[in-house]
């Protein structure tokens, strides 16, 4: 079945880089995503990766994928207080139901000063 | 100039009791969602709407029930709500539904509620 893993927590400290690392199991797997979600807020799109790419970066953020291994990892370069959040790695499955997405349970990033 | 916003915030009831939550986009999105948030954080999909009409229906008691009145607007409404349905329910929409990143999901802020 389909099924998307993270790790729960991650702690590090300011200017360092952050890894968030994620595994899926539907090898069709279309897009795979990153969400952020700040305390008490919703979740915000941060970035997205079709499957047949390997990494994609986008200001301080990088995503890489082993389609192989189904392993997805969000790198935050330069971490600031302000990326303190629930990061969820998310997939969506070519020919599933329409716009489902499946989420892992989350990485809670925090930042130390 | 909220995108998707949900009410009531935070629900503190009792159990047995009715209750709805309730969510309006003003971004002329088709598709409409209910996500269910548990204590552990962990995020699953409830429902799916296009234009009024049902798309997903995940495996939810028929307790719940979901009601589209127009495109703009999906409600939820539970019956003889129990302990487990505590959470944070969490609305969002997007322009067609189709699972590509071009129809990003736009998320409410979410409802807490609280079965005592």
């Amino acid at each position: 079945g389909e099924d998307v893993e993270q790790s729960l927590f991650l702690s590090v400290r300011e200017g360092d880089s952050s890894v968030i690392n994620c595994t899926y199991t539907d090898s069709s797997s279309t897009y795979l995503y990153w969400y952020k979600q700040e305390p008490g807020a919703g979740l915000q799109l941060l970035t997205y990766i079709f499957s047949n790419m390997d990494m994609k970066q986008d200001q301080r953020l990088t995503v890489l994928l082993n389609k192989k291994d189904k392993h997805l990892s969000l790198r935050i370069a330069d971490t600031q207080t302000g990326d303190s959040a629930i990061y969820f790695c998310a997939e969506t499955i070519y020919g599933g139901s329409q716009g489902n997405l499946i989420f892992g349970k989350g990485t809670k990033l925090s930042v130390k000063p | 100039d909220t995108a998707v916003s949900q009410t009531p915030k935070y629900l503190v009831t009792q159990m047995g009791n009715d209750k709805s939550i309730k969510c309006e986009q003003n971004l002329g999105h088709d598709t409409m969602y209910w996500y269910k948030q548990d204590s552990k954080k962990f995020l699953k999909i409830m429902f799916s709407y296009n234009n009024k009409e049902l798309i997903i229906n995940e495996t939810v008691p028929n307790r719940f029930s979901p009601k589209s009145p127009d495109k703009a607007h999906l409600n939820l409404h539970i019956n003889s709500l129990e302990l487990g349905d505590s959470a944070v329910y969490f609305c969002a929409s997007s322009p067609s539904g189709s699972p590509t990143p071009t129809d990003t999901q736009y998320f409410g802020p979410g409802t807490r509620l609280t079965v005592l």
